[in-house]
């Protein structure tokens, strides 16, 4: 069964930094493209950014460019999210998402982790 | 970056109805690479259709999609009770992948 599980969300003050992360399991985790997308509170989606299997294609939504890096671990089975020089903004539930076999886009979703970032 | 605008907003609507909603591309959606996704409150979205009309994966056939191009449709043949949640259209034709802002299916 492919399991996504975010962890690292937490309250921080505005130009501050956190780390998300997701444990996968149930999939070869190295075959997949991986994403980020966000929730904030009484808005819709929003793609973050993707990384490849192999890390070698990475790409960011121009919001988060510059300041937040996704990154990941095979051998952990495990992707990241480095967020720097958090804004109001930025406050939202953070989910990852599996890029699907083919041409089928986000199959598996993690439950998310809340970020707020507020002094 | 392609905008998705999605209408109507908010549906108000009684089970047993059929249901259809909109969403159309600022341009030409790569490959009709459009999905649309079931959201309830708490939970993470659950992908429904892909390619435009291909349903996903244990997806119940009362799920259709079709469209082509800048236009697209998600059809609920008969609204079930579970089926009142908000929904997304998304493309991942091109960079950066866009999401519309969503319609919501409240129950009337």
């Amino acid at each position: 069964e492919v399991q996504l599980v975010e962890s690292g969300g937490g309250l921080v003050q505005p130009g501050g930094s956190l780390r998300l992360s997701c444990a996968a399991s149930g999939f070869t985790f190295n075959t997949y493209g991986m994403n980020w997308v966000r929730l904030a509170p009484g808005k819709g989606l929003e793609w973050v950014s993707y990384i490849s299997g192999g890390s070698t294609t990475i790409y960011y939504a121009d919001s988060v460019r510059g300041r937040f890096t996704i990154s990941r671990d095979n051998a952990k089975n495990s992707l990241y999210l480095q967020m720097n020089s958090l804004r109001a903004e930025d406050t939202a539930v953070y989910f990852c998402a599996r890029d699907g076999p083919r041409t089928v886009p986000f199959d598996y979703w993690g439950q998310g982790t809340l970020v707020t970032v507020s002094s | 970056e392609i905008v998705l605008t999605q209408s109507p907003g908010t549906l108000s609507l009684s089970p047993g109805e059929r249901v259809t909603l909109s969403c159309r591309a600022s341009q030409s959606v790569s490959s009709n690479y459009l999905a649309w996704y079931q959201q309830k409150p708490g939970q993470a979205p659950r992908l429904l259709i892909y390619d435009a009309s291909s349903r996903a994966t244990g997806i119940p056939d009362r799920f259709s999609g079709s469209g082509s191009g800048t236009d697209f449709t998600l059809t609920i043949s008969r609204l079930e009770p579970e089926d009142f949640a908000v929904y997304y259209c998304q493309q991942y034709g091109s960079s950066p992948w866009t999401f519309g802002q969503g319609t919501k299916v409240e129950i009337k």
